[in-house]
C-alpha cells in the first residue's frame, strides 16, 4: 500500500536560514510525487512535483525537491526562508500522474519562521 | 491558474441538521473532483473521488448515506453531509481536475455542529 512519511511534525527556522523538509514515501511502482503547501483555514497550493526526468525539480516560492529512488525520500529545499514561507507542508504521492489519481499525504510538517 | 471555490467557508449548524457544501472549478471544466476531510493539525483523509455524471466511488469507511456527493456537471461537485453531529465537525477540502495532470484544491469549509 502506498504511504508517505513526514518525520519532522515541527520545525523552526530563522529567516534567511536554509530549509529542509523531508519526505519518505513508500510505492511499489513508480511514484508520483508532490509537495503542497498550506496556509491557516486555506486550502493546499501545488509547490512541485516529480513525474520522472530529471530528479531535482524546481517549483514556485524559491522551492525544490531532489527525487532519490534508493533512499525512497522526496525532500523539499529552499536556500533562503522568508518570514512568509510559515505553513503546513504536506508531501504527497500518487498512482500516476493524472489528476484523476487520488493523493495519499504525509502527515504534514509544520514550518515556523523566527525573525 | 485553474481556480477552485467552496461555499460556505464556515457554517455552523445544529446537531441533526444536514449540510450542503459546493465546490466549483471557476475556470475549467473538472472531470474529476475529490473531497478530503481535515482534523486539527493533521492531514488530509481522501473521502470520496467522483466523476462527473457518474456515482461517487467512496474511501473505506466513508458512510456514503451520511456523506452525499454528487457532480452534477463539470464544474460543481456537492457535499452533503446528512444528520450531522459533533463528530462530523471538520475541515473539508475540496479539489478538482480537468484536462492537466494536477489537482486544484479550494480554501476549505469548515463545520462545526453544536
Amino acid at each position: 500500500a502506498q504511504s508517505v512519511t513526514q518525520p519532522d511534525i515541527h520545525i523552526t527556522v530563522s529567516e534567511g536560514a536554509s530549509l529542509e523538509l523531508r519526505c519518505n514515501y513508500s510505492y511499489g511502482a513508480t511514484p508520483y510525487l508532490f509537495w503542497y503547501v498550506q496556509s491557516p483555514g486555506q486550502g493546499l497550493q501545488l509547490l512541485l512535483k516529480y513525474f520522472s526526468g530529471d530528479t531535482l525539480v524546481q517549483g514556485i516560492k524559491g522551492f525544490e525537491a531532489e527525487f532519490k529512488r534508493s533512499q525512497s525520500s522526496f525532500n523539499l529545499r529552499k536556500p533562503s526562508v522568508h518570514w512568509s514561507d510559515a505553513a503546513e507542508y504536506f508531501c504527497a504521492v500518487a498512482a500516476g500522474p493524472g489528476g484523476y489519481n487520488k493523493l495519499i499525504f504525509g502527515a504534514g510538517t509544520r514550518l515556523a519562521v523566527h525573525p | 491558474g485553474a481556480v477552485v471555490s467552496q461555499h460556505p467557508s464556515w457554517v455552523i449548524c445544529k446537531s441533526g441538521t444536514s449540510v450542503k457544501i459546493e465546490c466549483r472549478s471557476l475556470d475549467f471544466q473538472a472531470t474529476t473532483m475529490f473531497w478530503y476531510r481535515q482534523f486539527p493539525k493533521q492531514s488530509l483523509m481522501l473521502m470520496a473521488t467522483s466523476n462527473e455524471g457518474s456515482k461517487a466511488t467512496y474511501e473505506q469507511g466513508v458512510e456514503k448515506d451520511k456523506f452525499l456527493i454528487n457532480h452534477a456537471s463539470l464544474t460543481l461537485s456537492t457535499l452533503t453531509v446528512t444528520s450531522a453531529h459533533p463528530e462530523d465537525s471538520s475541515f473539508y477540502i475540496c479539489s478538482a481536475s480537468g484536462v492537466e495532470d494536477t489537482q486544484y484544491f479550494g480554501p476549505g469549509t469548515r463545520l462545526t455542529v453544536l
